[in-house]
């Protein structure tokens, strides 16, 4: 089965920075990887899809890349309303999300 | 406005079933249901996303994530743009948010998906 690690589990930083977050499938799984952002109290939302491609309304300042096992999402200036916790999935073989990210404001 | 409305929270028993609905409606999806994959995503308290299964109501295939075969059949009333979740054998940790969702690409349970529900709370609870 494929498994996928995402690091850091949890972040800090300031308005502005720049933010990474890595995720990692234990097999290759060519770009089939997703990112989706979660509030609490609301439902998931679909940032990032096939590794690279910005949804339809999401900012600019959100975006992905990677390929076959190591994939990289990027907040390039974090705002507040981005505090969330941020999900890879990939779905090369059946959906498995990653154990997501949690990202705050310092 | 596409929107996908889920039904209401529920408290159940140990070993009872609970049948959760999602109805789709609004813009072209409302017309396009049959085409479109629905998926049932589950979140319990302090844990992250898992993917249950999904179905395709044009042709009825079903895919469902290995942990709940046995135990989750979902379904759909294709008269009525509605989607079905129902887990059997219910213990303690079932007690989560289940969300259905839309696959994005037509034909295809396994894609991204864009379009959520808001999300139904089932307690399992003696």
């Amino acid at each position: 089965d494929i498994q996928m690690t995402q690091s850091p589990s949890s972040l800090s930083a300031s308005v502005g920075d720049r933010v990474t977050i890595t995720c990692q499938a234990s097999q290759d799984i060519n770009t089939y990887l997703n990112w989706y952002q979660h509030k609490p109290g609301k439902a998931p939302k679909l940032l990032i899809y096939d590794t690279s491609n910005l949804e339809t309304g999401v900012p600019s300042r959100f975006s992905g890349s990677g390929s076959g096992t190591d994939f990289t999402f990027t907040i390039s200036s974090l705002q507040p309303e981005d505090v969330a916790t941020y999900y890879c999935q990939q779905y090369d073989i059946v959906p498995l999300f990653g154990p997501g990210t949690k990202v705050d404001i310092k | 406005q596409v929107q996908l409305v889920q039904s209401g929270a529920e408290v159940k028993k140990p070993g009872s079933s609970v049948k959760v609905s999602c109805k789709a409606t609004g813009g072209t999806f409302g017309g396009t249901f049959s085409s479109y994959a629905i998926s049932w995503v589950r979140q319990a308290p302090g844990q992250g996303l898992e993917w249950m299964g999904g179905i395709i109501p044009m042709f009825g295939t079903t895919n469902y994530a290995q942990k709940f075969q046995g135990r989750v059949t979902i379904t759909t009333d294709e008269s009525t743009t509605i989607a079905y979740m129902e887990l059997s054998s219910l213990r303690s940790g079932d007690t989560a948010v289940y969300y259905c969702t839309r696959g994005v690409r037509f034909g295809e349970i396994l894609g991204p998906f864009d379009y959520w529900g808001q999300g139904t709370l089932v307690t399992v609870s003696s």
